[in-house]
């Protein structure tokens, strides 16, 4: 069965920390991961996924299969990165996205 | 581009009550996906549909069904309604195709009283 698991509710940074937001996935074929992003009073909105190999807003995933992790990052933390943040998997073929918990990013002056 | 529309945005319903919600996909997109949210969780996945037919089907019973119309507008209709059916209602529409992205709408709030 597919799972995503975000061990961190909540993670609280200082602006200019670098900030890791992790995700940990289970299922045993090849899975399509991504990060959604929910920022105060918006709708819930893609912000990369692992096919893309892309960095959006300065943040990155590395999709680890070994580990099957796939954890969000970002060198250098700002303010409006606060928000509600999302891994979710998809299965190859499969209509069935699963998405953790979700983890809230607040980022500290 | 018109985004993903849903309403209402509230609704209080109680026990064993029928509600319809609807969805109208962004312009372009054929194919729509219904979430459910409850407090402090992540999305479920209940449905997808693809050009008016269920394509993928998530861990919910019967009493959660579907419909998309021609114009890909969609509705999710839950009946005999459950305490624990409050929650957040997403759709999500998409360009057909595996790797399009989701664009969600704003979702619609049941409270089962």
């Amino acid at each position: 069965a597919q799972r995503v698991t975000q061990p961190e509710k909540l993670l609280s940074v200082f602006k200019g920390a670098p900030v890791e937001l992790k995700c940990n996935y289970s299922y045993s074929g090849s899975p399509e991961l991504f990060w959604y992003v929910q920022y105060s009073r918006q709708r819930l909105q893609l912000l990369l996924r692992h096919i893309s190999r892309e960095s959006i807003k300065g943040f990155t995933a590395d999709l680890n299969k070994g580990e099957t992790s796939f954890h969000l990052k970002k060198p250098f933390a700002q303010e409006e990165d606060s928000a509600m943040y999302y891994c979710a998997l998809r299965a190859y073929n499969n209509n069935d996205m699963r998405f953790g918990a979700g983890t809230r990013l607040t980022v500290k002056p | 581009e018109t985004g993903v529309t849903q309403s209402p945005t509230h609704l209080i319903k109680t026990r064993g009550q029928q509600v319809t919600l609807r969805c109208s996909s962004q312009s372009g997109h054929n194919t729509v996906s219904w979430y459910q949210q409850a407090l402090g969780q992540g999305p479920q996945f209940i449905f997808q549909y693809y050009r008016e037919e269920e394509n993928g089907r998530g861990n919910f019973p019967p009493r959660f069904s579907g419909l998309q119309f021609p114009n890909y507008s969609s509705e999710l209709n839950v009946n005999a309604l459950e305490l624990d059916d409050s929650a957040l209602y997403l759709c999500a529409s998409k360009q057909g195709g595996d790797n399009s992205p989701l664009h969600f709408g704003n979702g619609t709030r049941l409270t089962v009283t």
